[in-house]
Formats: structure tokens, C-alpha cells, sequence
């Protein structure tokens, strides 16, 4: 099956500083999701994005299909912004397929 | 964006009982929903696929007479999971999709459920 791996596993910044995640996948897709984990568990769509780019106020997310990879962009990072982003793919005709996600720490 | 609903957020039960999961769709209709489960720091695993109004589509390793899906509409899909035992202990998330529209098999994700079997 595909495989998606995201990076780094662990990242922890300073509030006010920006950020970039990465998400490699190994075959071409048809969806691709960011998702936000919040400490309560909650997943939080973030972006739909299987290609191009799209920007949500201080994120933003590009697709780079033909390479398959994926980057999120966290600008001015916030203490809320901490949890975990799982990136994850619908290859064809398949199901969401998860990667391990990025535990993002961001100090007051 | 869409809402998926979970109920209940929390549930404990004592090991043999069995707990029933709740999972709906507020503002669309979902033919498709998805059952997982996730450990502690760990990504989300695939438990099975459920179609309304037919059977549900369970991933390999996974008991579908432990854990029993009903679809039975287009907005509630339940999980029961039956003589629960301390290892069914988890965090148990739903997921409904959007068949079509703009973004096509966009999933929406509930708040999850955390059975705790003592």
C-alpha cells in the first residue's frame, strides 16, 4: 500500500516563530488532507488540497502532486497551535491512508 | 466546514459489558463512515468501512464480532464493542465523508471517544 511520512516527528518552537512540515507520499493520489489534532483529541480539518496551493489566515498548504510531497506552512506560530498535524492521502480508488504526524510544541 | 458528532466523549465499563459508540453527521448525509482507533502517540488505525444499508467492511486483524457496526441511515453509524475486555481500552474516532460536491471524499472527523475497560 501506499506509504506516507511525514516530517520532522517532533518540532517545538518559540510563539512567533514560523514553521514548515513535510509530507512525502509514495504513489499518486487523488485527495490529500492536513489535519490539526488538538490535546483534546479532536481532528480539525485544515486542508483539502491534492494539488496547488491554498492559504487559511497564518497557514498555508502547498501540493506538489507530480513530486509527491506536501508541505504546511505555520507562520507566527501561537500556543494554540500545538497538537499533532497528520497529513493523509487517498491513493485511487483506496481510503484515507494516515502518516505518523508531527508533534509541534509551541512555548509561551 | 461539515460536523461529525460522537457520543458519548467518555465511557467506562466494567470487563464482559458491552458499550455502544455513537457517530453522526449533522449537516450532510454520509453513504460512507469510518471507525478508527489510536493509541496513545500513535497515528490512527483503520478499523472499518461502513456503507449504509449493507455490511460493513472490516480491516484485516479486526474482529467484526467484537466490533459490530450498524449503519442504518444516512447521518448515524454506530460501534458497538461487545464483552469488552481492558485491552479494548482506546481512543475510538469516527469519521464521515462527502461524496461529492467541491471536494470530493473530504472526511470529517468526530471528537472521539475513550473507552476506558476496567
Amino acid at each position: 500500500g501506499i506509504q506516507v511520512e511525514q516530517s520532522p516527528p517532533d518540532l517545538i518552537l518559540q510563539e512567533g516563530a514560523n514553521s514548515t512540515l513535510r509530507c512525502n507520499f509514495s504513489d499518486s493520489v487523488n485527495n490529500l488532507q492536513w489535519f490539526h489534532q488538538n490535546p483534546w483529541g479532536q481532528l480539525i480539518n485544515l486542508f483539502y488540497i491534492p494539488s496547488g496551493t491554498k492559504q487559511n489566515g497564518r497557514l498555508s498548504a502547498t501540493t506538489v502532486a507530480t513530486e509527491r510531497y506536501s508541505l504546511l506552512y505555520i507562520s507566527s506560530s501561537q500556543t494554540t497551535d500545538s497538537g499533532v498535524y497528520f497529513c493523509a492521502v487517498i491513493p485511487s480508488g483506496s481510503r484515507l491512508t494516515f502518516g505518523e504526524g508531527t508533534q509541534l510544541t509551541v512555548n509561551p | 466546514g461539515a460536523v461529525v458528532s460522537q457520543h458519548p466523549s467518555r465511557v467506562i465499563c466494567k470487563s464482559g459489558t458491552s458499550v455502544k459508540i455513537e457517530c453522526r453527521s449533522l449537516d450532510f448525509q454520509a453513504t460512507t463512515m469510518f471507525w478508527y482507533r489510536q493509541f496513545p502517540k500513535q497515528s490512527l488505525m483503520l478499523m472499518a468501512t461502513s456503507n449504509e444499508g449493507s455490511k460493513a467492511t472490516y480491516e484485516q486483524g479486526v474482529e467484526k464480532d467484537k466490533f459490530l457496526i450498524n449503519h442504518a441511515s444516512l447521518t448515524l453509524s454506530t460501534l458497538t464493542v461487545t464483552s469488552a475486555h481492558p485491552e479494548d481500552s482506546s481512543f475510538y474516532i469516527c469519521s464521515a465523508r462527502v461524496e461529492a460536491g467541491p471536494r470530493p471524499y473530504e472526511q470529517y472527523f468526530g471528537p472521539g471517544t475513550r473507552l476506558t475497560v476496567t
